[in-house]
């Protein structure tokens, strides 16, 4: 499976953009880039996905670069109820998640 | 909107006793997804199934077993449990296998092996 790099975590205040970077340089041609969350106590929660174009959703925005070898996930304006772990995850034809280390992400008020 | 329903929410079993979790996808959603994640630890993929028939196979120990029904309901059944069982497990559930489908993630089951 292609591997992704994130940071161990990372810091934003609350009401300010956030921007979750995730390295993947061994990606490849058929592999979707998607973006999982894990808020503490539940279950992960899907956030986005994309393939070569950036995305847009009510949640998220996902910046693909153009050779496709690294991505950023968007959070327009975090708020306290973003504070999670943010998983960076490349599917491949089959459907499974494999899940890496993720970010925690910590939003101060 | 309904969610993925996972049942027991917490179990307390003793070491060599056997478990069974039961996932209830969400209504049309036909393929199951188990994953257990462990106390500091990340998810990891166990097994899934897809229109019944098992469709892939993960981290799942040879002591695990598990089934999905013609009600698309799965059950995920556990025998001569150690303690490292002890984790949470969640179910997940989507509407056709792919890689561009999202799944949706149930509460989870917190099992605790003594």
């Amino acid at each position: 499976d292609a591997k992704t790099t994130q940071p161990n975590s990372m810091e934003s205040n609350e009401e300010e953009p956030v921007h979750l970077p995730c390295n993947h340089s061994t990606i490849s041609g058929t592999d979707y880039i998607h973006w999982y969350r894990q808020l503490p106590s539940q279950g992960p929660e899907y956030v986005i996905h994309g393939l070569t174009s950036n995305v847009n959703n009510r949640m998220a925005s996902l910046a693909i670069a153009e050779d496709r070898k690294s991505s950023t996930l968007i959070l327009h304006r975090a708020t306290l109820r973003d504070a999670a772990v943010y998983y960076c995850i490349l599917r491949a034809r089959d459907d499974k998640i494999i899940f890496g280390k993720g970010t925690r992400l910590h939003i101060l008020p | 909107a309904a969610g993925v329903i996972q049942s027991p929410r917490h179990l307390i079993k003793e070491k060599r006793e056997t478990a069974t979790l039961k996932c209830y996808p969400i209504p049309r959603h036909d393929t199951v997804y188990w994953y257990q994640q462990g106390p500091g630890q990340d998810p990891q993929f166990l097994i899934s199934f897809y229109e019944k028939m098992q469709s892939d196979k993960g981290s799942i120990p040879d002591r695990f077993s598990a089934q999905q029904f013609s009600d698309y309901h799965s059950e995920l059944n556990m025998s001569s449990l150690e303690l490292g069982d002890s984790a949470l497990y969640f179910c997940a559930s989507s509407l056709d296998p792919g890689s561009y489908n999202e799944q949706f993630f149930g509460p989870g089951t917190r099992l605790t092996v003594l």
